[in-house]
C-alpha cells in the first residue's frame, strides 16, 4: 500500500539555521504531496502542497519539490525562527478504495532556539 | 469564522462509558473526516463521509460509529470506552471526495482521556 517515509526527529536548530526534513513516500499512481505543520496545542495546517512531478510548493518561507524520480518531497527553509518550532508531517493523498484519504508520516519535531 | 470545528476540546471520561465528539464546517465542502493521533503523534483517518454517505471505513472496531446528519456535520460517537482509544481526535474536510488535489482542512482536535 501506499506509505511515506520521514526522518525521525526531534530536531534542533538554531536560529537562522538552514532547515531541511526528509519525506520519502511509495505510492501507485500519482499521489499529491503535502506538508502540514501542528503547532503545540492546535490542529493541522497545511503548509504547502505540490500536486503533480516537479512542481514545487512554497509558503512561509518553506519549499518543497515534487521529485517523481526520487520518489521524494523534502521540506527547506533557508532561515528558521523560534516560531517555527512545532510538529511537520508529510503527507499524501490516496485516492484507492474510492475516497480520498491522507496517509501521513510520523511527523517530524522541529525545535528552533535562540 | 471558524472553519471546522470540534466539540468537546477536552474529554475525561471513565473506561466503559459511552461519548460522543461533534464537528460541524462552514465552509461547503462535500466530504469529511476522523483520524486518530495517538500518543506518538501518529495520524490515521478512520472515517470519510461524502454527502452523508460512508465512503472510508478503515477497520476501526465497531465500536465507533460515525454520523453524518447532514454534510456540515460529522459526529463520532463511541462505545465502551477502552484505555486504548485515549488520543486526539481530528475532523477534517475537503471540497470533494474523488480529486486527489483537495486540501483537507482539520479541526483543533479532541483529546479523549479514558481512565
Amino acid at each position: 500500500g501506499n506509505s511515506v517515509t520521514q526522518m525521525e526527529g526531534p530536531v534542533t536548530l538554531s536560529e537562522e539555521a538552514f532547515l531541511t526534513i526528509n519525506c520519502t513516500y511509495t505510492a501507485t499512481g500519482y499521489p499529491s504531496l503535502f506538508w502540514y505543520v501542528q503547532y503545540p496545542g492546535e490542529g493541522l495546517q497545511l503548509l504547502l502542497k505540490a500536486t503533480k512531478a516537479d512542481d514545487k510548493g512554497s509558503n512561509k518561507g518553506f519549499e518543497a519539490t515534487y521529485r517523481k524520480e526520487t520518489t521524494s518531497f523534502h521540506l527547506e527553509k533557508g532561515s528558521v525562527q523560534v516560531s517555527d518550532s512545532a510538529v511537520y508531517f508529510c503527507a499524501l493523498n490516496d485516492l484507492t478504495g474510492g475516497g480520498n484519504k491522507l496517509t501521513f508520516g510520523t511527523g517530524t519535531q522541529l525545535k528552533v532556539e535562540l | 469564522d471558524t472553519a471546522v470545528s470540534q466539540t468537546p476540546k477536552y474529554l475525561v471520561t471513565q473506561m466503559g462509558n459511552d461519548k460522543s465528539i461533534k464537528c460541524e464546517q462552514n465552509l461547503g465542502h462535500d466530504t469529511m473526516y476522523w483520524y486518530k493521533q495517538d500518543s506518538k503523534k501518529f495520524l490515521k483517518i478512520m472515517f470519510s463521509y461524502n454527502n452523508k454517505e460512508l465512503i472510508i471505513n478503515e477497520t476501526v472496531p465497531n465500536r465507533f460509529s460515525p454520523k453524518s446528519p447532514d454534510k456540515a456535520h460529522l459526529n463520532l460517537h463511541i462505545n465502551s470506552l477502552e484505555l486504548g482509544d485515549s488520543a486526539v481526535y481530528f475532523c477534517a474536510s475537503s471540497k470533494s471526495r474523488g480529486i486527489g488535489t483537495d486540501t483537507q482542512y482539520f479541526g483543533p482536535g479532541t483529546r479523549l482521556t479514558v481512565l
